[in-house]
């Protein structure tokens, strides 16, 4: 069975902290993807890396940054929070070897962790 | 660029009712075609998926064809069942710059099953 796990369903911060959220597949999958979640706007892509060490820009890279040095391991960084940034964050991941679970666009999510900001 | 257009929610029915969630998108080349579910305190999973023109997607009684001549993947159910409450995202994929596979979502709609 597909799994994408994320390290925290809930998460409280203060502005300007440092925080970290952290995502793990188990599906040997070369993409990875971060979205947040806002009522009315639906989902929209931060960042994606499609390999070890490489990273594109969403939409909405702002105020974000991510560190992929293992496969399997996709980091968002908010480097100094806001409140405006308090969300639900959601990571995916697809696209595989042709001995891994899932076909190649298809993308599989973790539970989400909503995060305040306060 | 790429875009998907949903129609906006809520949506309420009864149990037994028969959905329609519309979907309508633009898009460069030939792009798949998905419809992801996220039940309450959940992360978003595959409903189903169409890949090329006249396709038809289906799972847990849930079916939508890929129309090409209208750019449209309208989401139906014959009958809706309370357990189906939920927020239905419409997407599509599209190739990045770098070459892999992103999807470009719609905003939701959020569906209410009374019993």
């Amino acid at each position: 069975d597909v799994k994408v796990t994320q390290s925290s369903r809930y998460l409280v911060k203060r502005t300007g902290e440092k925080v970290f959220l952290e995502c793990v597949q188990d599906m040997d999958h070369e993409n990875m993807f971060w979205y947040r979640q806002d009522p009315g706007l639906g989902l929209r892509l931060i960042y994606f890396s499609y390999d070890v060490k490489m990273k594109e820009k969403g939409d909405i890279p702002e105020g974000y940054s991510v560190s992929r040095e293992k496969k399997e391991r996709f980091s968002l960084i908010l480097e100094s929070a806001s409140t405006n940034q308090t969300s639900m964050y959601l990571c995916a991941s697809s696209g595989g070897s042709e001995d891994s679970t899932g076909d190649q666009e298809t993308q599989y999510f973790g539970p989400g962790t909503r995060l305040l900001v306060l | 660029g790429n875009s998907v257009t949903q129609m906006e929610g809520p949506v309420t029915l009864s149990e037994e009712a028969f959905l329609t969630i519309n979907c309508t998108y633009t898009a460069t080349g030939y792009p798949s075609l998905f419809w992801y579910v996220q039940y309450p305190g959940e992360g978003l999973q595959l409903l189903l998926k169409a890949t090329k023109a006249d396709d038809k997607g289906s799972n847990k009684g849930f079916e939508a064809t890929y129309r090409k001549e209208t750019t449209s993947f309208h989401l139906e159910k014959g009958s809706v069942q309370v357990s189906d409450s939920a927020v239905y995202f419409c997407a599509l994929s599209a190739n990045s710059q770098g070459g892999s596979e992103k999807l470009v979502f719609g905003k939701g709609t959020k569906l209410t099953v009374n019993p």
